[in-house]
């Protein structure tokens, strides 16, 4: 089925832990997104990417790295997490300017 | 001046009323307007998107922008109890990789 899917579902770790959250679309969008959402804060932009091979920061980029070597995928990967990391972790794709569609999400606890 | 604002709510109406939800951006660049209804747990779902000033319509739901005034309303009609959500509201400015959400509006339906 056509989509947009991300693992794992639920993930606790500890501080200090390098975790990757993996993100897979199959409709072939060139835009994928990475956001956290915390309470009062809404949806908050981690990174982005407009196409393989192309990745920007968004507004909280720090202590997170991206990569996107191919189209479908777009793995999000905490090198040394902390507590404030906790969060729930969304990954969306679309076209330029369209609506996004959202995956699941990754709810992240760290200890 | 946060980019995109939502009254956080909760919007409480009777079942089978018109719910209205409002939302005000500042960047007057703004080109793409988006609806997103978010259950508890769950990831944000489209429910409407507008690019142009008035109104669209679809099944229960209208989105309403004025450019002028800078906002972008969602009304719902005959609401109902499964209406009860988070409504959050996106602007897409300069038609790339920019989504900025707000907050979102916690709405009740109550039976």
């Amino acid at each position: 089925d056509a989509g947009i899917t991300q693992s794992p579902r639920y993930k606790i770790t500890e501080t200090g832990r390098q975790v990757t959250l993996m993100c897979h679309q199959t409709w072939s969008h060139s835009y994928m997104f990475w956001y956290r959402q915390d309470l009062g804060h809404g949806l908050r932009l981690i990174y982005y990417s407009a196409a393989a091979d192309i990745t920007d920061k968004g507004e909280v980029p720090d202590g997170y790295v991206v990569s996107r070597s191919k189209t479908e995928n777009f793995p999000l990967t905490l090198e040394s997490a902390t507590r404030s990391q906790t969060s729930v972790y969304f990954c969306a794709s679309s076209e330029s300017a369209q609506p996004q569609h959202f995956g699941d999400g990754t709810r992240l606890s760290i200890l | 001046q946060k980019e995109v604002e939502q009254n956080s709510g909760p919007l409480s109406v009777p079942e089978g009323a018109i719910a209205s939800l409002n939302c005000t951006y500042s960047d007057r660049g703004s080109q793409s307007f988006f609806w997103y209804r978010q259950y508890s747990g769950k990831s944000p779902e489209l429910i409407m998107f507008i690019y142009s000033n008035g109104d669209k319509e679809d099944g229960r739901f209208t989105a309403q922008l004025n450019k002028a005034s800078q906002y972008v309303s969602l009304l719902i009609r005959d609401s109902q109890p499964s209406d009860s959500a988070t409504y959050l509201c996106a602007v897409n400015t300069g038609g790339t990789y920019k989504y900025i959400f707000g907050t979102g509006t916690r709405l009740k339906v109550l039976a």
